[in-house]
């Protein structure tokens, strides 16, 4: 079946880090990037940036350079995305999304993680 | 970074009505322009991709047409499971940008 299988919500105090997991299957895991979506409470979509599954290349928007990292292990499929000095802004829901190398749509979405920051 | 204003920000229609959303770029992007559907508490889904073309599976009433920086999309029969929020986004250029969304509901 093929799907992204995202980690659970995470609850982190402000200053700490989150590391969040998007587990795919069902599809050569090389052929398609993973990018990172947020979406704050209520509002809209916000594109963080993707790593490419084969080379480990990475590419952020420029609000997020220096706060995440997206990373990859191709032995278990696994796509990852760590964001550190949380902020209560940050408490959102964080998606992970597929794009067929060469081609620009988000084709198949994980679930979803929520992630809160609070103290 | 492109801005992508979406309007209406929201709507109400009925059962069967024909919905338009319009989308428009702060510059051209040609035709590289997707749509989504984001039903609540759901994770987005694709409906139309490079400003026209259907997704798999996506049922035909739902249709995107334009180029450059004016796009539309539309559902020519409202049915009560269209009701969701609608994102435009872009992929012409980096960083990819979303519309602010459009939230339809039933009258």
């Amino acid at each position: 079946q093929v799907q992204l299988v995202q980690s659970g919500a995470e609850v982190k105090k402000p200053g700490a880090s989150v590391k969040v997991s998007c587990k795919t299957s069902g599809y050569t895991f090389t052929d398609y990037y993973i990018h990172w979506v947020r979406q704050a409470p209520g509002q809209g979509l916000e594109w963080m940036g993707w790593v490419n599954p084969d080379s480990g290349g990475t590419r952020y928007t420029q609000k997020f350079q220096g706060r995440v990292t997206m990373t990859r292990d191709t032995s278990s499929r696994t796509a990852y995305m760590e964001v550190t000095r949380l902020r209560s802004d940050d408490t959102a829901v964080f998606y992970c999304a597929r794009n067929l190398i060469g081609y620009g749509a988000f084709d198949l979405w994980g679930q979803g993680t929520v992630v809160t920051v609070s103290s | 970074d492109i801005q992508m204003t979406q309007s209406p920000s929201s709507l109400s229609a009925s059962v069967g009505d024909r919905v338009t959303i319009t989308c428009q770029a702060s510059q051209d992007i040609s035709k590289n322009l997707n749509w989504y559907q984001q039903i609540p508490g759901k994770a987005p889904k694709l409906l139309i991709f490079d400003a026209s073309k259907l997704e798999t599976e996506v049922p035909s009433r739902f249709t995107g047409s334009g180029s450059g920086t004016e796009f539309t999309f539309t559902i020519s029969s409202l049915q009560p499971e269209d009701i969701a929020t609608y994102f435009c986004q872009q992929h012409d250029t980096l960083p990819f940008t979303f519309g602010g969304g459009t939230k339809v509901e039933i009258k």
